[in-house]
């Protein structure tokens, strides 16, 4: 275990159904991260969290929603998906934003398939 | 625009062979340097960082990275590597400036170690 639990790890659902990813750090870290890793793709960045607010979305669909209650648990919640969303979803934390001198830590990630 | 390129995608060594992957990035000032593996089904983690100092970095497995500003540069070394080093390997830059600082990725190189 990393310190970063995410559920489910794996997650197949069709385009008109609604789910969520969670994920949950004990680090005591102040930023947390949604990141998307497709086949042949740089990781991409699709939210940021620091000390609960939302301080960055990079240009993602408004069919990801992401959620954080508090400064431990992240969540994405999914709607009205398409095929092309399918991807590892990776959940990250590091002890400050922005300055990311310590590196992140990663959760295993929750696989998810859009048919 | 900033970025970061890992010049070979598949690398397939035999055991006991040396290693080096390359990273470059684009970007003309402060950089923190990182490398993250990822084991097969498994969370990426931090194999090793550079912040400033010595150029050449040791991690975890006996991986070692150097660090050479004049071309833009951060390979990953290791003299001879094991079976279980097979994993997709990936550098990150995190660069600019401010609230503006980013993690960016690169596509990753996926290294396979033939018994």
């Amino acid at each position: 275990e990393t310190g970063v639990t995410q559920t489910p790890r794996h997650l197949v659902m069709g385009m008109t159904n609604k789910k969520s990813l969670k994920c949950e750090q004990h680090l005591g870290h102040n930023a947390m991260y949604w990141y998307k890793q497709s086949a042949k793709k740089p990781l991409e960045l699709m939210f940021v969290y620091s000390l609960e607010e939302r301080v960055e979305n990079n240009s993602v669909p408004s069919r990801f929603s992401p959620e954080c209650p508090n400064s431990s648990h992240l969540f994405l919640h999914l709607h009205t998906l398409q095929p092309e969303d399918s991807a590892l979803y990776l959940c990250a934390s590091s002890q400050e934003w922005a300055t990311t001198n310590y590196g992140y830590t990663f959760g295993s990630g929750t696989r998810l398939t859009v048919v | 625009a900033q970025s970061v390129s890992q010049h070979n995608h598949h690398v397939i060594l035999s055991e006991a062979a040396s290693l080096e992957l390359g990273c470059n990035y684009s970007y003309g000032g402060t950089v923190n340097l990182f490398w993250y593996v990822q084991y097969p089904g498994q969370h990426l983690q931090l194999l090793l960082k550079y912040f400033s100092g010595d150029p050449l970095v040791k991690g975890i497995k006996g991986f070692e990275a150097e660090f050479i500003k004049s071309k833009f540069s951060f390979n990953l070394r290791k003299p001879s590597v094991q079976w279980s080093d097979t994993a997709e390997y990936f550098c990150a830059v995190n660069a600019g400036a401010g609230n503006n600082r980013k993690l960016i990725w690169g596509l990753g190189t996926s290294l396979a170690v033939n018994p």
